[in-house]
């Protein structure tokens, strides 16, 4: 089974940057996901990390750190539009995911 | 393209009565999925299908089941529905390799159990 924590709840300001981490224990890591969820929509792919290292995709990036288990998220220039629950999901083994419970962030002005 | 499309879209079920929420993709995709999605306990996935044919269970099994006749279909089916079940049902298709292997979820079905 799988033990993922990430922070409830994250505060940031127009144009910051706010780093969400992620720490997970398994015993068979096969990939690390990142999805963004939008109040009352479903949730949407963000970033795949399988190997150690930063992942970079426009203002966000994502890091895995696999003998640590240990990812982030890194959101930057932080816009009104990211307000949002980001999940952090393992694969164990196939290609079943195992979903924290998710961290809302809110971008205030 | 439509991508992975759910029915309904929201629902008030009367507890003890059935239900199956339909699930449909036109991405060809091998695997699909169910999942609720509750206040603080994030996604917990329920059935699985890797394929045509054959299903799994995921996390919290009990109380659901699933049939895939074809790769495009995905239906859930609620036997006796109790209050405890009322949840958002996303539903989700990958392609089903073994490498970055997305998943794209549907919009959801909002589901009340009274």
């Amino acid at each position: 089974g799988q033990n993922i924590d990430q922070p409830t709840e994250m505060t940031a300001t127009e144009g910051a940057i706010v780093q969400i981490n992620c720490t997970y224990q398994t015993s068979g890591f096969n990939g690390l996901f990142w999805y963004q969820q939008h109040a009352g929509e479903a949730p949407t792919f963000l970033s795949y990390n399988v190997l150690d290292g930063l992942e970079e995709k426009g203002r966000f990036s994502s890091f895995l750190s696999r003998s640590k288990g240990y990812s982030y998220l890194l959101l930057k220039e932080l816009q009104m539009k990211d307000s949002a629950s980001y999940l952090c999901a393992v694969r164990e083994g196939d290609y079943k995911l195992s979903f924290g419970a998710g961290t809302t962030v809110t971008v205030r002005a | 393209t439509a991508g992975i499309t759910q029915a309904p879209t929201s629902q008030i079920l009367a507890a003890g009565r059935s239900m199956t929420l339909r699930c449909t993709q036109d991405m060809r995709h091998n695997a699909m999925y169910w999942y609720r999605q509750d206040l603080g306990l994030g996604l917990r996935l329920i059935h699985y299908s890797n394929t045509a044919g054959t299903t799994g269970k995921g996390e919290v099994p009990d109380g659901y089941s699933v049939s895939r006749a074809n790769t495009d279909d995905f239906p859930l089916t609620l036997a006796s529905a109790v209050p405890s079940q009322t949840s958002v049902y996303f539903c989700a298709s990958s392609e089903g390799d073994r490498g970055s292997d997305t998943q794209y979820f549907g919009p959801g079905t909002r589901l009340t159990v009274l």
